[in-house]
């Protein structure tokens, strides 16, 4: 069974400044892919990044990278240069082996102060 | 290029009836999932479409269920409907291959009295 964790339920950054958004995750499977999902108020889930498990090169999309430390599990979001239009609900998810289905953590709301 | 498309956007039902939602993949997705998020659950899977078959299920009732057709559009039905099932339905459209990202529609809020 896959199970992923995000343990910080809220986080709050200053625009400009650099943000990272915790998670770790557990799995059987041995071909497994990580997410980072964005859901602002318009309720929208939004693709922020994705890292393939069998890569140990960190993904990186322009402001946004990962920490990925497979070992320990852990797969962490680093939001650079944060922005206002950065402030939604963060949900960290995995799906591994044949199948579809997305496994998503609780989700942080990240507010970004003016 | 037509993103995912869920309707209705909203709806208000009562404790016992049915109800069907409908999403609209993006043009040549042939894979169509649900998901529930209500504040005490998070994000659950429901189930998954592929080719007008259901590839995968997740842990909720019978009284949940769905159906997709050729052109790839899904229906989502749950029947007799308890209070527990107010939620955003989210609906969420791929290739099929399961490294891929999933494209989301805007979900459909279900509120039930």
């Amino acid at each position: 069974a896959q199970t992923v964790t995000q343990s910080q339920p809220e986080m709050s950054v200053q625009e400009a400044e650099t943000v990272t958004l915790s998670c770790t995750y557990d799995t059987s499977e041995s071909d497994y892919y990580l997410f980072w999902y964005k859901q602002p108020p318009s309720r929208q889930m939004i693709l922020v990044i994705r890292q393939e498990a069998y890569k140990q090169q960190n993904a990186t999309e322009n402001r946004f990278s990962v920490n990925f430390q497979k070992a320990a599990k852990s797969f962490s979001l680093k939001i650079s240069d944060s922005q206002l239009g950065d402030a939604a609900m963060y949900f960290c998810a995995s799906v591994g082996g044949a199948t579809n289905k997305l496994i998503f953590g609780t989700g942080t709301l990240l507010a970004v102060q003016p | 290029k037509a993103g995912v498309t869920q309707t209705p956007r909203y709806l208000i039902k009562t404790r016992g009836q049915q109800v069907t939602l409908s999403c609209s993949p993006i043009s040549g997705h042939r894979s169509v999932s649900w998901y529930q998020q209500t504040p005490g659950q998070g994000l659950q899977f429901l189930f998954e479409y592929f080719s007008e078959t259901q590839r995968n299920k997740g842990n909720f009732p019978g009284r949940f269920s769905g159906r997709q057709f050729s052109n790839s559009r899904s229906e989502m039905n749950v029947s007799t409907l308890e209070l527990g099932d107010s939620a955003l339905y989210l609906c969420a459209s791929s290739r099929g291959h399961a490294e891929e990202k999933l494209f989301f529609g805007s979900g459909t809020q279900l509120s039930v009295l």
